[in-house]
């Protein structure tokens, strides 16, 4: 079963500052990684993709990964009171499975 | 856009009582799949499945049945309810996996054990 360690539990950044979430994963057959956000009330949606090594950029959101270490990342620069929400990293170790991290709860405050 | 809807949005049941959780999809994704969110634990898998007619194990079967008699329809079935099945319950589609295996997620269905 694939583990994931996701980091941090919660953060508070202020607005336009930068938020920082880490993930690991465990099976080394993942090759495929999302980042989904959910707003309170909502379901999950998908954020980004990113399935090569280093950074991906869209607009204020950079994922990066490292597939060596199986790690993924995201920044968010110049944070806004609407980012803020539960973020969620996955990775697919099966064709069709996606395995999620506990998530990260961002506060970004005005 | 992808639409994922679930019904009911919100259910009590009593203990050893049967629910059903439904999940209809329009976007004619082969993949379906059921969760449970709680505080702590993120998005567990339940049950998932390929297309009509078929279902998968996730990493929490225990206690849950699925049914997938269409295309567009997936069912959670809790046939004796318990009280640790209090939860947030969401269903997803998705197209075939790898890099196009985005998941769709529906609004959620929020059970309560009684």
């Amino acid at each position: 079963q694939q583990k994931v360690q996701q980091s941090p539990e919660s953060l508070i950044v202020p607005e336009g500052g930068m938020a920082s979430l880490n993930c690991t994963f465990s099976d080394r057959n993942s090759q495929y990684f999302w980042w989904y956000r959910q707003h309170s009330g909502e379901g999950p949606k998908a954020l980004m993709s990113i399935f090569s090594n280093g950074d991906k950029k869209e607009g204020r959101f950079t994922a990066h990964l490292n597939k060596a270490s199986l790690y993924v990342s995201l920044h968010i620069k110049d944070s806004q009171p609407s980012d803020s929400a539960l973020y969620f990293c996955a990775g697919m170790p099966n064709y069709n499975v996606l395995y999620f991290g506990s998530g990260t709860k961002l506060t970004v405050e005005p | 856009e992808a639409a994922v809807t679930q019904s009911p949005r919100n259910k009590v049941a009593v203990t050893g009582g049967k629910v059903t959780l439904s999940c209809n999809q329009t976007n004619n994704h082969n993949n379906m799949y059921w969760y449970r969110q709680d505080t702590g634990h993120g998005l567990r898998l339940i049950h998932y499945s390929y297309g009509a007619g078929s279902t998968e194990k996730g990493d929490i079967p225990d206690g849950y049945k699925a049914s997938r008699p269409s295309q567009e329809n997936f069912s959670l079935i809790l046939e004796l309810a318990t009280p640790s099945q209090t939860s947030v319950y969401f269903c997803a589609s998705g197209a075939a996996g790898g890099r196009y295996a985005e998941q769709f997620f529906g609004p959620g269905t929020r059970l309560t054990v009684l």
